[in-house]
């Protein structure tokens, strides 16, 4: 099956600090997706985004298909900002990357 | 919408109870999955349903495990003869259809003792 790489495993931000999460895939997808998910387990719906690039508030994401890989910004980052993110591809169903994990200080 | 609705949010069981789970999926969606997540790791595709028809069983959902969606509406996990190695964070999600967006519920966090 399609194999879903994220990194880095682990970021530590000071407040206010860019970061670009990656997600490799090794194969085409119909659908990517990235998650936040918060301290309490729920998961976030960021973006659902197969193809091209969307913004929502200071987080942006690219997805370039055919060099199978995705990308999301999270421009001046809050301590909300920390947790777990995935991506997840959807072949018929959602198949979730590692995760990065991270962490944002004041 | 209230969006996807788990319950319980959080259950303690005994090594060797069963235990029944239950997701309400938003209301239009047609598709319906379970997923488990252990610490540390990303959540794992157990099952999905289209309607009331169980499509894909992973490997993981051994035969202590059986999921069902009757009406096609909400969907139930049971856990039969509990092990600590189930002790996890179950998810449901849904979307309307294959390849669209996916939500998530709010999962139930089991432990097993």
């Amino acid at each position: 099956g399609i194999q879903v790489e994220q990194s880095p495993p682990d970021l530590i931000l000071q407040e206010g600090a860019n970061s670009t999460l990656r997600c490799n895939f090794s194969d085409s997808v119909n659908n990517l997706q990235w998650f936040h998910q918060n301290p309490w387990g729920q998961l976030i719906n960021l973006f659902y985004i197969p193809s091209g690039t969307k913004q929502n508030g200071r987080l942006s994401a690219t997805t370039v298909a055919t060099e199978r890989y995705s990308l999301l910004y999270i421009s001046s980052s809050q301590t909300t900002d920390s947790g777990v993110y995935f991506c997840a591809h959807d072949t018929d169903k959602l198949i979730f990357g590692t995760g990065t994990r991270l962490q944002v200080f004041p | 919408d209230t969006g996807v609705s788990q319950d319980p949010r959080h259950k303690i069981t005994k090594r060797g109870q069963n235990v029944t789970f239950r997701c309400d999926p938003i209301s239009e969606h047609n598709r319906l999955y379970w997923y488990r997540q252990t610490l540390g790791q990303g959540p794992e595709f157990l099952t999905y349903f289209q309607n009331e028809a169980q499509l894909e069983k992973s490997r993981l959902l051994s035969d202590r495990f059986s999921a069902e969606r009757p009406k096609g509406s909400f969907s139930t996990l049971e856990i039969q003869r509990t092990e600590q190695g189930d002790s996890a964070m179950y998810l449901c999600a849904s979307s309307l259809v294959e390849n669209t967006e996916a939500f998530f519920g709010q999962g139930t966090r089991l432990t097993v003792v």
